[in-house]
């Protein structure tokens, strides 16, 4: 059973909505929850780096969140543009090289 | 461009044939991995290195698999004797170990193979 579970598995949302991406987590010990960007066809990019004592962390129009009592985390992404379409994958760290991937959400943003 | 590289980007091959990929990391990175991904699933992680020693397998890695780092830069992954279950996204990923609480991947472009 994958410790990493995202949902929805895909969304399609309007150029300039707003949607949020969940992340429940089973995995331990856990070090740090990260969110990448994966393009079709491209390997993944970091957007987000959260540790234990982090509860939200932004980078530009993406904001990620953290509740490491319930391991849930979700992703916001504001004013969404059509090169927001990609796989959005959650990946929670049990220390180092130890990294536990969800399978991802594809999002697709439609003008 | 000082980002993760791999080549070839595409790998057409028959079933029974061996491939080998490359993978550049970033030049101060010391840690490089490997993973695989197949369609609609997040990458899995196949071994990781750090400089030249191989310090973790995957159950994953069969005995058809086979990783190298031999100075500590590039690595490569063969597969030897490919099978249709092979096909998939063959990821790299390198990192600087300057913090243990963090350890920032950043990942190539991968390589996409294709077992006929």
């Amino acid at each position: 059973k994958n410790q990493v579970e995202q949902s929805p598995q895909s969304l399609i949302i309007l150029e300039g909505k707003n949607c949020t991406l969940q992340c429940n987590y089973t995995v331990s010990p856990f070090s740090n929850l990260r969110w990448y960007k994966q393009d079709t066809g491209r390997g993944p990019v970091s957007l987000t780096i959260m540790t234990f004592s982090e509860n939200t962390k932004s980078n530009g129009r993406y904001t990620a969140t953290l509740d490491a009592d319930t391991k849930q985390s979700s992703l916001h992404i504001t004013a969404s543009q059509l090169s927001d379409s990609a796989s959005y994958i959650c990946v929670v760290s049990r220390g180092n090289n130890d990294m536990r991937f969800g399978a991802g959400t594809r999002l697709t943003v439609k003008p | 461009d000082t980002g993760v590289s791999q080549d070839p980007r595409h790998k057409i091959t028959k079933r029974g044939q061996n491939v080998t990929f490359r993978c550049d990391p970033i030049s101060e990175h010391n840690r490089l991995y490997w993973y695989r991904q197949t369609l609609g699933q997040g990458p899995e992680f196949l071994t990781y290195f750090q400089n030249e020693a191989q310090l973790e397998k995957s159950r994953l890695l069969s005995d058809r698999f086979s990783a190298e780092r031999p100075k500590g830069s590039f690595s490569t992954l063969e597969i030897q004797r490919t099978e249709q279950g092979d096909s998939a996204m063959y990821l790299c990923a390198s990192s600087r170990t300057i913090d243990t609480m963090i350890d920032e991947q950043f990942f190539g472009p991968g390589t996409r193979l294709t077992v006929l």
